[in-house]
């Protein structure tokens, strides 16, 4: 299936770890991104990658720290994870930049800091 | 940064009732989205409008882009239970790095 796909869908862990979500992409995309979804359910922009490269970078905690190997991938690094991280994380991506190429999303990670 | 007002915030309706919702921004977009989030999954997309005035039908859902361009909306004809979920506008503004800007959803309950 063509899909956005990212790992785990749930993570349950302690302040203070360090931990990875990991995003994939088989749509032929080069455009991912990282949100963040809120107990408000409101969804805000962390990340944006194009073609490997760092387009976007919201006003996030530097302990966020996003890789992408290839155009396919998208990772999320969080270090030293505080209550207030506990959230649902949406990996998403387009067919470049432009205005009509909209976002494909993931199914989310729910995160939960304990 | 950029804000979308979104209302209402949620519905209850009965089944086979029309639904309309709407978002509203301080300024101006070049893209209006519509998606659809359910439970445990996410945001997809029903409708993207791309001119100013536009309207746009997918089956019975029916968008239309204001012709201010700070304004859209979406209507849900003969609702049924499936469309239980939470919409979401987001608009695309001219500005760089084609920033996606979401309201803060419509929680959509729909009775039988």
């Amino acid at each position: 299936d063509t899909a956005v796909s990212q790992t785990p869908k749930y993570l349950v862990t302690q302040m203070g770890n360090d931990k990875s979500i990991k995003c994939e992409q088989n749509l032929g995309h080069d455009t991912m991104y990282w949100y963040k979804q809120d107990s408000k359910k409101f969804l805000k922009i962390m990340f944006s990658y194009n073609n490997k490269e760092l387009i976007i970078n919201e006003t996030v905690p530097n302990r966020f720290s996003p890789k992408s190997p290839d155009k396919a991938h998208l990772n999320l690094h969080i270090n030293s994870l505080e209550l207030g991280d506990s959230a649902v994380y949406f990996c998403a991506s387009s067919l470049g930049q432009r205005a009509n190429s909209p976002l494909h999303f993931g199914n989310g990670t729910r995160l939960t800091v304990t | 940064g950029q804000q979308l007002n979104q209302s209402p915030q949620s519905m209850f309706i009965q089944e086979g009732e029309d639904v309309s919702m709407n978002c509203t921004s301080s300024s101006i977009f070049n893209t209006w989205l519509w998606y659809k989030q359910d439970p445990g999954e996410g945001p997809v997309l029903l409708i993207a409008l791309y001119k100013a005035g536009e309207l746009t039908s997918n089956g019975r859902l029916t968008a239309q882009f204001g012709i201010t361009r700070k304004d859209s909306f979406l209507n849900i004809s003969a609702s049924i239970p499936s469309d239980v979920g939470i919409y979401f506008c987001a608009g695309i503004s001219s500005g760089s790095a084609r920033q996606l800007t979401f309201g803060s959803g419509t929680q959509l309950t729909v009775l039988p």
